[in-house]
């Protein structure tokens, strides 16, 4: 099937500062990508939608000028954590559709300190 | 908005079968998926059903679908160790639409 490939795997970070995850669809070109957050034995929730060469669309509650996000070509889209704080602290997966199918990103666990 | 339930907790011993439910409420729903997340990674597809069919099967994993209570379950025969997860429905309207997910059910399987 499809890949996508999610970095880093993991970081920690200090308060404060900012951090950048990658998502890439290594064999397949995606115009949307959607980023997700999951919290502890939490479902999945989705944060934004991203769209190659247009604005990302955000939900209902999440901050677009603290979670920054680029789809800068057909196969990246990147997620900015701006001025990271400990409620940051969850595991963000993305996945880019194809087809009938998702295809997720192995996920970053961020945790801020 | 859509809504996917699911329950929590289920625990099975090995060998035997286990039936994972989920309902939802979107009744656009095109497509329905099974996710599983095994601890610290992130989702492997297991499988999908179209909404026009009401039974797919695939080796150990049957997956039945009432669309007119819509329903929606994961049978997964001898059960084994590693089947331990958290196992996601997940229905979506269209291709370019995000999924929207149930709070996983966490299987644990007994040996």
């Amino acid at each position: 099937g499809a890949v996508v490939s999610q970095h880093p795997s993991w970081v920690i970070c200090k308060s404060g500062t900012s951090v950048k995850i990658e998502c890439r669809s290594l064999d397949f070109q995606a115009t949307t990508m959607f980023w997700y957050r999951q919290f502890p034995k939490q479902s999945l929730m989705l944060m934004a939608t991203s769209n190659e060469g247009s604005k990302a669309t955000y939900e209902q509650g999440v901050e677009k000028d603290k979670f920054l996000i680029n789809h800068a070509s057909l196969t990246l889209s990147t997620l900015t954590v701006t001025s990271a704080h400990p409620e940051d602290s969850s595991f963000y997966i993305c996945s880019a559709p194809l087809h009938t199918e998702a295809f997720f990103g192995q996920g970053t666990r961020l945790t801020v300190v | 908005g859509e809504d996917v339930e699911q329950s929590l907790f289920l625990s099975v011993r090995e060998g035997d079968s286990s039936v994972i439910n989920c309902t939802y409420t979107d009744s656009s729903s095109t497509y329905l998926y099974w996710y599983k997340q095994e601890p610290g990674a992130g989702l492997q597809l297991l499988t999908y059903i179209f909404s026009n069919m009401d039974m797919k099967q695939d080796q150990r994993l049957t997956v039945l679908l009432n669309k007119k209570d819509k329903h929606l379950s994961l049978r997964i025969a001898d059960t084994q160790t590693g089947d331990s997860a958290i196992y996601f429905c997940a229905e979506v309207d269209s291709g370019n639409t995000p999924l929207v997910f149930g709070k996983g059910t966490r299987l644990s399987v007994i040996a």
